[in-house]
């Protein structure tokens, strides 16, 4: 069966510092992977997602950067964390041909103080 | 003009209730609808989906979409404590430019079913 995991699942940064939130998924190859945020009362909001190794797609310019290294595996990051990047991230996978179903990791809550 | 439009809620109703929970929409062009529960601080997992007019049900859930008002609707007959969640309607249309689905979410509605 297919399990995906995100870490940390929470996390408090100060403003101005570096964020690296690594998302990997088992069980199944070459999946598309997407990052969201979610804040409320403004659903989710895909930030990235990624058909290949290296093939990465932002959907929204922002102050984050998005990497996938290796076949199951997908890094948020940022160089200097503003106070607006506060959020619930989420990290999902779906098969190349997905039509409708996304899995969704636990996220991880993210303050910026 | 948002793309998919729900009700945040929160919604609250006494166990035993049918609920309606609903969403609009403007674009014709999506061709799936995902109605998806999360439990708070936790990711969304899939309760249904569709992708013609018309009801699909499953145990106490239905589905149900029309095209042609561009409405969709999750109803839960005899709720329970253990429904409440977040629920978000979703949908998706395939994008030539990434050659995959491209899916898009409401900003889900809150339901508390008491005891």
């Amino acid at each position: 069966s297919q399990t995906i995991h995100q870490w940390p699942a929470t996390l408090v940064q100060p403003v101005g510092s570096p964020l690296s939130l690594e998302c990997t998924v088992e069980g199944t190859s070459n999946p598309n992977l997407y990052w969201y945020r979610q804040a409320a009362g403004r659903g989710l909001q895909l930030l990235f997602y990624s058909v290949g190794i290296g093939q990465i797609s932002s959907e929204v310019p922002q102050n984050l950067s998005a990497s996938r290294p290796q076949d199951r595996q997908f890094i948020l990051s940022s160089k200097k964390l503003l106070l607006s990047d506060s959020g619930f991230y989420l990290c999902a996978w779906s098969v190349q041909s997905g039509k409708y179903e996304q899995y969704f990791g636990p996220g991880t809550r993210l303050t910026v103080t | 003009q948002k793309e998919v439009e729900q009700d945040p809620g929160p919604l609250s109703v006494p166990e035993g209730a049918i609920v309606s929970l609903n969403c609009t929409y403007s674009n014709s062009a999506f061709q799936y609808f995902m109605w998806y529960r999360q439990y708070s601080r936790k990711g969304p997992e899939l309760l249904m989906y569709t992708y013609s007019s018309g009801n699909k049900e499953d145990g106490r859930f239905t589905a149900q979409v029309d095209k042609s008002s561009k409405y969709i609707s999750l109803f839960i007959r005899d709720s329970q404590p253990s429904d409440s969640a977040t629920y978000l309607c979703a949908m998706s249309l395939f994008s030539p430019k990434s050659g995959t689905y491209k899916y898009i979410f409401g900003t889900g509605t809150r339901l508390k079913v008491l005891a």
